[in-house]
């Protein structure tokens, strides 16, 4: 089974509206950590958000917010009020806490157009 | 900028050559990992090491190495080079193992195999 699913291979929205882009993962390890990553076409990996598996609270960092719902196995990623500099493949990961080197599983991204 | 350096930007070679690509982590980091993008294959993790140490293996081929030098750079071989490994190569580092540690990448080397 896949670790990371990304079912929206690409999405529009129109700018200053918010996008939902999904995720869901899948682990019977009870600690976990869930990232977004931007990849602009310039080919960079940007890191943007990072969601515990013991967080309470779902994490913020400025326009990102993720939806986290621990029983659906789901951390969506919100962007509000899109800007064009948000066009590009976004793309959710997981580290699971007894993955003795802690690698990536990675998605297999989604592409998102920010339309003026 | 992540902090991450990666050298070169750019590559093209032939088949069946060698090449190395190299990699120095943020400043303090002492994780250092391996990934190849590559169009029909996605982000793959290939390798991982620990201040010096190999910590884990994915998806690298036999003809693929690595290793992690005492100033904790990192250098990633590839030989017997095949039309097939063009791809973007990330590095990335992290301060330490754990769940919550973040992984930041380099811009990438993008090898190309003619």
């Amino acid at each position: 089974a896949q670790k990371i699913t990304q079912t929206q291979p690409g999405m529009f929205v129109q700018e200053k509206e918010a996008v939902t882009l999904d995720c869901t993962y899948d682990t019977s390890d009870p600690s976990y950590g869930l990232f977004w990553y931007k990849q602009p076409s310039s080919g960079e990996m940007i890191f943007l958000i990072y969601q515990g598996s013991y967080d309470q609270q779902n994490a913020t960092e400025g326009r990102y917010s993720l939806n986290f719902q621990k029983a659906r196995k789901s951390a969506n990623l919100v962007i509000s009020a899109s800007q064009l500099g948000d066009s590009a493949m976004y793309f959710c990961a997981m580290r699971e806490g007894r993955n003795t080197g802690n690698q990536f599983y990675f998605g297999t991204g989604t592409s998102l157009t920010v339309i003026p | 900028d992540s902090g991450v350096t990666q050298t070169p930007k750019h590559l093209i070679t032939a088949t069946g050559q060698r090449v190395t690509l190299r990699c120095s982590p943020r400043s303090g980091d002492l994780s250092v990992y391996w990934y190849q993008q590559s169009l029909d294959q996605g982000l793959q993790f290939l390798i991982q090491y620990y201040n010096g140490e190999e910590r884990a293996k994915g998806n690298i081929l036999e003809r693929f190495s690595a290793q992690q030098f005492p100033d904790l750079h990192s250098e990633l071989n590839l030989s017997s080079l095949e039309l097939g490994d063009s791809a973007l190569y990330f590095c990335a580092s992290s301060s330490q193992a754990g769940v919550k540690n973040t992984q930041y990448f380099g811009p990438g080397t993008r090898l190309t195999v003619l």
